[in-house]
């Protein structure tokens, strides 16, 4: 198994373009989410997903969209991007919730916008 | 509001000696606690996690966790540091019910072993 896999490795924005960071997982999973690493913050929750088709907000939802059409896919879309959102991006998945299971982690994607 | 403090930026330990990262929690209901490491541009990968039961937990690379409700603190300890732990490691709680949007990461402590 691949696990969980995120594209790109790096990306550089300007101010207003938008992209979407890609995440992948090959585990059958139906929990996924979404979140940024700023230093000295943590790690903080954008979206998540409990199964294909039914996404909703985290902690810092605002200037990204999500949606889960598979099970093994769970993008996310910078509609424009601005400074603040230069972070490091890490997708996760996990089996299920109902047993406390451990994430699992991408390798994340570091975006920096100009 | 649910919290985890991870009070050192930093801990610096010689190889060989043991080492402790801690953590505190603030959490209403039960708590779930893990730890994670995140070596050097890589994702976070878990060490191990306390549900229930057993207060000291046994996780990977020989790393341990005890849980003290009463000091709402689950510390990492390791009794012999390597070089290889060098990493950035983070504590995280949830709460039971609830789901990911309940899970909160600690700020990260940068664990140095110096050889």
């Amino acid at each position: 198994n691949a696990g969980v896999t995120q594209t790109p490795k790096f990306q550089v924005l300007k101010t207003g373009q938008s992209m979407t960071l890609q995440c992948a997982q090959d585990m059958n999973h139906e929990y996924m989410s979404w979140y940024r690493q700023d230093p000295g913050m943590g790690l903080r929750l954008i979206h998540y997903s409990v199964g294909a088709g039914i996404t909703d907000q985290g902690e810092v939802p605002n200037g990204y969209n999500v949606s889960r059409s598979t099970t093994e896919d769970f993008p996310l879309r910078l509609l424009s991007a601005a400074p603040s959102q230069t972070s490091v991006y890490f997708c996760a998945s996990s089996y299920s919730e109902e047993y406390q299971e451990t994430q699992y982690f991408g390798p994340g994607t570091r975006l920096l916008v100009l | 509001a649910q919290s985890v403090a991870q009070p050192e930026d930093q801990v610096n330990v010689a190889e060989g000696n043991p080492l402790t990262v801690k953590c505190t929690y603030s959490v209403s209901g039960n708590p779930y606690l893990f730890w994670y490491v995140q070596y050097p541009n890589r994702g976070l990968q878990f060490l191990l996690k306390y549900i229930t039961g057993d207060n000291l937990v046994k996780g990977s690379y020989g790393f341990e966790a005890e849980f003290n409700k009463s000091q709402t603190s689950f510390h990492l300890k390791k009794p012999s540091a390597l070089v290889s732990d060098s990493a950035l490691y983070f504590c995280a709680v949830r709460s039971f019910p609830g789901g990911y949007q309940k899970v909160t990461f600690g700020t990260g402590t940068k664990l140095q072993v110096i050889p």
